[in-house]
């Protein structure tokens, strides 16, 4: 049982460059999400999906770019890296949220730095 | 506004018992998480709480009030093992993906 996984786990690059952050699960889960997670803030979403070619923002999208052809991978595209996208990176999954109740599931995440 | 208050740092004693509050304020409120997250790792689920009152898991127990915008995480018997971050998380109502998160409260557990 995989679950979710994030790759690559640990990544250094450049300002200007682009960066893309993988996430696959294996739950056949319909919603999945991209979180940010700095000193100081609580998770911040970035975007989320809430099936294949669904696409949404959520509080802190600019700078990013999502995609979702197929149900269990959701790719983060950073376009151009800034020293403030320097974070940690989690891609979370839920089979559904209009129960609420439903647990939302992270992967290990992605570390970032952009010198 | 939307907002979710949370001590940032607590300090134990193994085998006492700790309680760690959240307040918050959403617009619309439809059920509250609290997540543990040990050091360079992913959150895991602890519990969720919808309806007043409090829900017993183990060591591990949660209290919702929902006219006081109150929460807490309880966690008896502590062991070393339960030096984390915990994370404590609300439902907007009015938006179908939005959860607002707390900065999370470090525990530290000393022998």
């Amino acid at each position: 049982d995989a679950g979710i996984t994030q790759s690559p786990r640990y990544k250094i690059t450049e300002t200007g460059r682009q960066v893309t952050l993988m996430c696959h699960q294996t739950w056949s889960h319909s919603y999945m999400f991209w979180y940010r997670q700095d000193l100081g803030h609580g998770l911040r979403l970035i975007y989320y999906s809430a099936a294949a070619d669904i696409t949404d923002k959520g509080e802190v999208p600019d700078g990013y770019v999502v995609s979702r052809s197929k149900t269990e991978n959701f790719p983060l595209t950073l376009e151009s890296a800034t020293r403030s996208q320097t974070s940690v990176y989690f891609c979370a999954s839920s089979e559904s949220i209009s129960d609420s109740g439903n647990t939302i599931y992270f992967g290990e995440g992605s570390w970032l730095t952009v010198v | 506004g939307q907002n979710i208050d949370q001590p940032t740092e607590m300090t134990a004693t193994e085998g006492a018992i700790v309680q760690i509050n959240c307040t918050y304020q959403t617009s619309g409120f439809n059920g509250l998480f609290w997540y543990q997250q040990h050091a360079g790792e992913a959150p895991t689920f602890l519990s969720y709480n919808v309806l007043d009152g409090l829900e017993e898991k183990g060591r591990f127990s949660s209290f919702l009030s929902r006219s006081k915008g109150y929460s807490y995480l309880l966690l008896k018997e502590l062991q070393m093992k339960d030096s984390a971050s915990y994370l404590c998380a609300a439902w907007r109502l009015d938006s179908n993906y939005q959860l607002i998160w707390g900065a999370g409260t470090k525990l530290i557990i000393k022998p």
